[in-house]
């Protein structure tokens, strides 16, 4: 089984702030990672796939980034709706979820 | 629009079963899998499992593997969830997802509850 591991768990942000979420797989899973962005109540909204590429309709103020086992994800200037917990999820073999970051208002 | 619907909530006895159901509209059942991903109070996403509406077959987690069984009915486009040997911890929020084999998709249900209680 592939293991998913991100950092923070927690991260205190302002508005305006650039923000970096790190995703780290415990093997290699080419680019096959997306990110999803969940509000409470809600489910998931998919950011990114593909480790880089924008779902259509996504603000171009995310970016992902990476390959193999280490990912990024970027918000380039926090914005008040982004305050949400992000997850990271591989699919190259069938499939996980990270744990989670939670972003918060500092 | 491609939209998937769920079943409501539900209350269990430990050792029971549930099954939950997720209707699809709005594209072509048989052409797109579905993805089944829980998630329990105040924690993470898990994934469970996924399902070819046109085949049947399916793909299941470890950790669900003997409990989980994935099945459709494509006459009314509908695919299903059901975990036997209920306990305490598979309280939680399911949701279904349209996909293709596992990879991600923006198409999600409402999440239905299920609440393992005695």
């Amino acid at each position: 089984d592939i293991q998913m591991t991100q950092s923070p768990s927690t991260l205190s942000a302002s508005v305006g702030d650039r923000v970096t979420i790190t995703c780290r797989a415990s093997q290699s899973i080419s680019s096959w990672l997306a990110w999803y962005q969940q509000k409470p109540g809600k489910a998931p909204k998919l950011l990114i796939y593909k480790a880089s590429s924008l779902e259509s309709g996504v603000p171009s103020r995310f970016s992902g980034s990476g390959s193999g086992t280490e990912f990024t994800l970027t918000i380039s200037s926090l914005q008040p709706d982004d305050f949400a917990t992000y997850y990271c999820q591989q699919y190259n073999s069938y499939s996980r979820f990270g744990p989670g970051t939670k972003v918060d208002i500092k | 629009q491609v939209q998937l619907v769920q079943s409501g909530a539900e209350v269990k006895k430990p050792g029971a079963s549930v099954k939950v159901s997720c209707k699809a509209s709005g594209y072509t059942f048989t052409s797109y899998d579905i993805n089944w991903v829980r998630q329990a109070t105040g924690q993470g996403l898990e994934w469970m499992g996924w399902m070819n509406p046109n085949s049947g077959n399916t793909g299941y987690a470890q950790k669900f593997q003997g409990r989980v069984t994935m099945t459709r009915n494509t006459s009314i486009s509908t695919a299903y969830m059901e975990l036997s040997s209920l306990r305490s911890e598979d309280t939680a929020v399911y949701y279904c997802a349209r996909g293709h084999y596992t990879a991600p998709s923006p198409y999600w249900g409402q999440g239905t509850l299920v609440t393992v209680s005695s």
